[in-house]
C-alpha cells in the first residue's frame, strides 16, 4: 500500500509567518498533491506536480508556493502566513494522473495562522 | 470547471439498514468518479469508484451508481455497521492527463445501534 508520510502534524504560526509543509511518498508515484481541507468546501487542489522539477496550479494557489526536489519529495510554502489559510493540509500521491487513478493520502498536516 | 455536489451534510442510519449518499457533477466530459472514506480525526483512504464506461459497480456492501443523463452518482452501503461511520467524499475527473479530481463537501454518516 502507498506511503506518504506528512510533516509537520501540527503547526502554529503567526500572521506573516513563513511555513513549510513536508511531504514524502515511497511508492514511485509520479503525481503528487497538495489539498487543503475547510468545513463547508470539501478537499481543494492547491498545487500538483508530475515529476520532480514539475509544479501545475490547482485551483486555490494563491498565496501558496510548492516545490517538487524528487520523485520522492513534495513541499508546500507559505511565505507569508495569512489566518484564512488554517486549514487542514493534506498531500497524496498516485501512480498515473489523478484523473484515472486512486489518490493516496498522508495523515494531514493542522496549519493554525494567529 | 467541474463542480461536484454532495447533497446530505449529515446522514444517520440505524445498524444493518442501507445508507445512499448522492453527489452530482456539472461536467459531461467527466468520466472518474471515486468515493473516499475519512474516519473521525484519520486522513481519506479510496473505498470505490466507477468509471462511465459502467453504470453499476460492487465491492461488497459497497455499490456504486452512475447516472449519466442526470451526472448524478451515488454511494450505496448495505447492511451499515458502525465502522461505517465517517465523512464520505466523492469526487469527479475526466479522462484525460491535464485535469484532476474535484472533490464534493462530504457527507458525514453516523451509523446508530
Amino acid at each position: 500500500e502507498a506511503a506518504v508520510t506528512q510533516s509537520p502534524r501540527n503547526k502554529v504560526t503567526v500572521t506573516g509567518g513563513n511555513v513549510t509543509l513536508s511531504c514524502r511518498q515511497t511508492n514511485s508515484h509520479n503525481y503528487m498533491y497538495w489539498y487543503r481541507q475547510d468545513t463547508g468546501h470539501g478537499l481543494r487542489l492547491i498545487h500538483y506536480s508530475y515529476g520532480a522539477g514539475n509544479l501545475q496550479i490547482g485551483d486555490v494557489p494563491d498565496g501558496y508556493k510548492a516545490t517538487r526536489t524528487t520523485q520522492e519529495d513534495f513541499f508546500l510554502l507559505l511565505e507569508l502566513a495569512s489566518p484564512s489559510q488554517t486549514s487542514l493540509y493534506f498531500c497524496a500521491s498516485s501512480e498515473g494522473p489523478s484523473s484515472g487513478n486512486t489518490l493516496y493520502f498522508g495523515e494531514g498536516s493542522r496549519l493554525i495562522v494567529v | 470547471g467541474e463542480k461536484v455536489e454532495q447533497h446530505e451534510s449529515t446522514l444517520s442510519v440505524r445498524e444493518g439498514d442501507s445508507a445512499v449518499i448522492n453527489c452530482t457533477y456539472t461536467d459531461t466530459a467527466s468520466s472518474y468518479f471515486p468515493w473516499y472514506k475519512q474516519e473521525a480525526g484519520k486522513s481519506l483512504h479510496f473505498v470505490i469508484d466507477i468509471r462511465s464506461n459502467v453504470d453499476r459497480k460492487q465491492s461488497q456492501r459497497l455499490i456504486v451508481l452512475l447516472d449519466k443523463k442526470a451526472k448524478r452518482f451515488s454511494l450505496h452501503i448495505t447492511a451499515t455497521q458502525p465502522e461505517d461511520s465517517a465523512i464520505y467524499f466523492c469526487a469527479a475527473s475526466k479522462g484525460n492527463s491535464g485535469t484532476y479530481q474535484r472533490f464534493g463537501t462530504g457527507t458525514k454518516l453516523q451509523v446508530v445501534p
